[in-house]
């Protein structure tokens, strides 16, 4: 039973460029979500989604930034015309229910690099 | 404004000793809670967790204690071992998992041989 996948582990992008990050959740999972960790700091909660819907995206900086999690397929994070700040992991979880009570499992996350 | 707090950045501990990693937060709406461990490289994983309901919450090495009063939960573990040295995230939800969960920013635990 494979965990929350995340893909590429690695990404290295040109300031402008966009990026794509992808994350397939557990099996039986059907709600996503995406925290991004800067250096030193703490996770902090991007967005929610569930099948085909957003369900919170309070932690979304409001430009350049969107989620989707298709019917079929991984959840995908895209960041548009990226800037070093953008620099950081980004970590998605999965869950099988909108509740936190077993805890969500953790990709390995995707570690976004902007040269 | 952190609305959860882990003061202490690190952390040393003898090994078989007790390790205690404390953290505190702010806002009064939440009512749930959960420890995470983080190696480098890998993604957060699940701990422990403890609802407002209790103020204790035991599995096998590791217990949680929550003081609502004084807004502080601890993550303590009995004894130390090499493996725990990771970094722990303390974090917080206001209900119902529609919000993301609000994290510190992590204490990093070595354990001393």
């Amino acid at each position: 039973n494979a965990g929350v996948m995340q893909n590429p582990r690695h990404l290295v992008r040109r300031r402008g460029q966009e990026a794509r990050l992808r994350c397939s959740p557990m099996k039986g999972h059907s709600h996503v979500y995406w925290y991004r960790q800067l250096p030193e700091e703490g996770l902090k909660f991007m967005v929610y989604l569930q099948k085909e819907n957003i369900i919170d995206e309070s932690g979304m900086p409001k430009e350049r930034f969107s989620a989707e999690f298709p019917k079929e397929g991984p959840s995908i994070l895209r960041i548009q015309q990226v800037v070093r700040g953008d620099s950081a992991a980004y970590f998605c979880a999965s869950s099988p229910s909108g509740t936190e009570d077993y805890g969500y499992t953790f990709g390995s996350g995707t570690r976004l690099t902007v040269v | 404004d952190q609305q959860v707090k882990q003061n202490s950045p690190s952390l040393s501990v003898q090994e078989g000793r007790i390790s205690i990693l404390n953290c505190d937060y702010t806002n009064s709406m939440f009512d749930y809670f959960l420890w995470y461990k983080k190696y480098p490289a890998e993604g957060p994983t699940f701990l422990i967790s403890i609802s407002s309901i209790k103020d204790k919450n035991e599995d096998g090495r590791f217990t949680v204690f929550l003081n609502k009063s004084a807004k502080h939960l601890s993550l303590h573990i009995v004894p130390s071992q090499p493996g725990d040295s990771a970094v722990y995230f303390c974090a917080a939800s206001d209900g119902g998992g529609a919000d993301g969960l609000t994290f510190g920013k992590g204490t990093h635990l070595i354990i001393q041989p």
